[in-house]
This record gives structure tokens, sequence and C-alpha cells, in this order.
């Protein structure tokens, strides 16, 4: 079955830091790969997605992810940390050909201090 | 607003009690998925639509219920209530077929859940 672990539920990081979100999944074959992000009180919105190609992708928000095949992961980054990036984050993967709907990881919240 | 409506945005009952969550996806989309949101389950999917019939079940309890009209607005009915069924209710939408789902799904604001 397919399934995708977030490292760390919880984040902090100083504004204007680094920020990495780990999400390491478990597929034998390539999965597709998302990240969400939750703000509170709202739904989930797609930040990003890996499908084929390009194996760095950008999202919205100055957010991007890395496909690494050899290490089956796909963190999230972004170079500077706005106060505004402070929400929930999962990353989820949908295996081709063989589920019809997203499994989430378990999310991670992040802080962000100023 | 994303496009996924789901009323209503709260909702406060007592134990025993059956309830009935309502979604109505985003315009053009046939799929509707629910997940159920607690501290300590994470995202949990329920179940998914496709066009009126079930097409996937997940972790859903036996005093759950869904359907997804010709309308294509669907329900969650949520029956026999108990303190732990207290959650987030989410509703998302995707466009048709795998390419859909890959385009991203959509989510509703959530109904919170609250059983008394």
């Amino acid at each position: 079955a397919q399934s995708v672990t977030q490292l760390g539920s919880h984040v902090s990081v100083s504004e204007g830091a680094l920020v990495l979100l780990r999400c390491n999944y478990s597929s034998s074959v390539p999965p597709y790969l998302f990240w969400y992000v939750q703000y509170p009180n709202q739904g989930l919105q797609l930040l990003l997605k890996y499908t084929t190609g390009a194996t760095l992708v950008k999202g919205i928000n100055g957010f991007e992810a890395e496909f690494k095949k050899s290490e089956t992961s796909f963190h999230l980054t972004k170079p500077s940390a706005h106060m505004s990036d402070a929400a929930e984050y999962f990353c989820a993967v949908l295996i081709s050909g063989s589920a019809r709907q997203l499994t989430f990881g378990s999310g991670t919240q992040l802080t962000v201090l100023p | 607003d994303s496009g996924v409506t789901q009323t209503p945005k709260h909702l406060i009952t007592a134990t025993g009690q059956r309830v009935t969550l309502r979604c109505s996806p985003r315009s053009g989309d046939l799929s509707v998925y629910w997940y159920q949101q607690s501290l300590d389950q994470g995202l949990q999917f329920l179940i998914q639509y496709y066009n009126g019939e079930e097409r996937a079940k997940g972790n859903i309890l036996e005093r759950f219920s869904a359907q997804q009209f010709p309308d294509l607005h669907s329900e969650l009915n949520l029956s026999s209530l108990e303190l732990g069924d207290s959650a987030l209710y989410f509703c998302a939408s995707s466009a048709a077929g795998e390419q859909g789902i890959i385009s991203g799904y959509t989510f509703g604001s959530g109904t919170r859940l609250t059983v008394v």
C-alpha cells in the first residue's frame, strides 16, 4: 500500500530562516507527490506537485520541493520564512493506476518566530 | 472561495444523534471525496463518489454513510454519534479520472462537528 511519512509534527523557524519540511514516501513505482497547506480555519490548498519531468518543482508563495527517487523523498523548502507561512503542511501521494484518491501524511505544523 | 461549498460550518449536537453534512463540488468536477480530520487521527479518507456512484471506501464507520445526487452535490450522514466523532469533516472535489486527481483536489472549508 502507498504511504507517506512526514518527519516532525512541529517545526519552528525564525522569520527569514530556511524552511525545510520533510516527506518520505513508500512505493515501488514512481508516484505523484503533492504538498498542501492548511491555514487556520480553512481547507487545504495545493502548494505544488510532482508528476513527471523536472524533479525540482516550484509552487506558490516561494515554496519548492525536489523529488529524489533514490531517497524516496519529496521535501518542501523555502529559502526565507515569512510570518504568513505559519500553517499546517501536508504531503500527499498518489500511485498511478492503483489508487483513486490521495493519501495524506500526518501533517507538519510550521511556526514562524519573530 | 475555493468553489467547493460545505454547510454547515459548525455543528454542535448530542451523543446518539444523527447529522447530515452537505457538500457542493466545484463546477464541472464529478468526483467528491470526504475526509475526517482529528487531532489524533490526522486526515483520514472516508469515501469517494464519482458521478453519483461510490468509487472507493476508506476508514468509514458503519454508522456513517454518504451519497452523491444527480446535481453532483454530496451528503455525509453520521448517525449514533459518539464523542469521538468530534472532528473537522472536509469535502474535496476533482475533475474526472487520474488526470483530475493529478490536477489537484479543491477542498471546502470544512464542517466542524462537536458532539457533546
